[in-house]
């Protein structure tokens, strides 16, 4: 079956860095997709990988290591606004989107 | 920019109820869909639809239908709400001609069945 994995909440401090992980199994693979979601809002997109490596955007990094069925998201200079649920999605060979259940993150003070 | 439009942010229907959830997306999109989104569940997706009056059931279709009249509308219908259709439902559209996994999303409609 296809299945995505992600730790269901994290917590970390404002001005530090988290890494959000992701782990996928799809039949067969066109890309892996991070969308942000704020509280009682629409999911927005962040990033998209279909090569390994590193893509950065900013204070937001994401990584791919396909061999792996592996994926990050790299929050740096954490701020408060940062506080929302991250959602990573692969996109299988019938290009349909397999979402995970979603990263709850915290930021403290 | 981008602007989806969910019509109703929260609706409260009654067991038995016929429910209309309405998406209208302003870019002329092709591909539109209806996902729902349920705690500690990743979206699942509904139906979807790539062109006018052209609708394909995603995962979970049972119990729901949907309607494209035009580009720019797509409609969800629960002809017979239950409890179990309590949910967020959240609308998406995305342009054809690309890796379809860049989607623009609206408010959603959190939907309450009593």
């Amino acid at each position: 079956g296809q299945n995505i994995d992600q730790p269901t909440e994290m917590t970390a401090t404002e001005g530090a860095i988290v890494q959000i992980n992701c782990t996928y199994q799809t039949s067969g693979f066109n890309g892996l997709f991070w969308y942000q979601q704020h509280a009682g809002e629409a999911p927005t997109f962040l990033s998209y990988n279909v090569l390994d490596g590193l893509e950065e955007k900013g204070r937001f990094s994401s990584f791919l290591s396909r061999s792996k069925g592996y994926s990050y998201l790299l929050l740096k200079e954490l701020q408060m606004k940062d506080s929302a649920s991250y959602l990573c999605a692969a996109l299988d060979s019938n290009y349909q989107l397999i979402w995970g259940a979603g990263t709850k993150l915290i930021i403290k003070p | 920019d981008v602007k989806v439009t969910q019509s109703s942010r929260y609706l409260v229907k009654r067991t038995g109820e016929k429910v209309f959830l309405e998406c209208v997306q302003d870019m002329d999109h092709e591909n539109m869909f209806w996902y729902r989104q349920d705690p500690g569940l990743g979206l699942r997706l509904i139906y979807f639809s790539y062109d006018v009056k052209m609708k394909e059931k995603g995962d979970i279709p049972e119990g729901y239908s949907v309607s494209r009249e035009k580009k720019e509308r797509f409609s969800l219908i629960l002809e017979s709400a239950s409890t179990n259709q309590t949910s967020m439902y959240l609308c998406a559209s995305t342009p054809p001609g690309i890796v379809t996994g860049e989607l623009f999303f609206g408010e959603g409609s959190r939907l309450t069945v009593l």
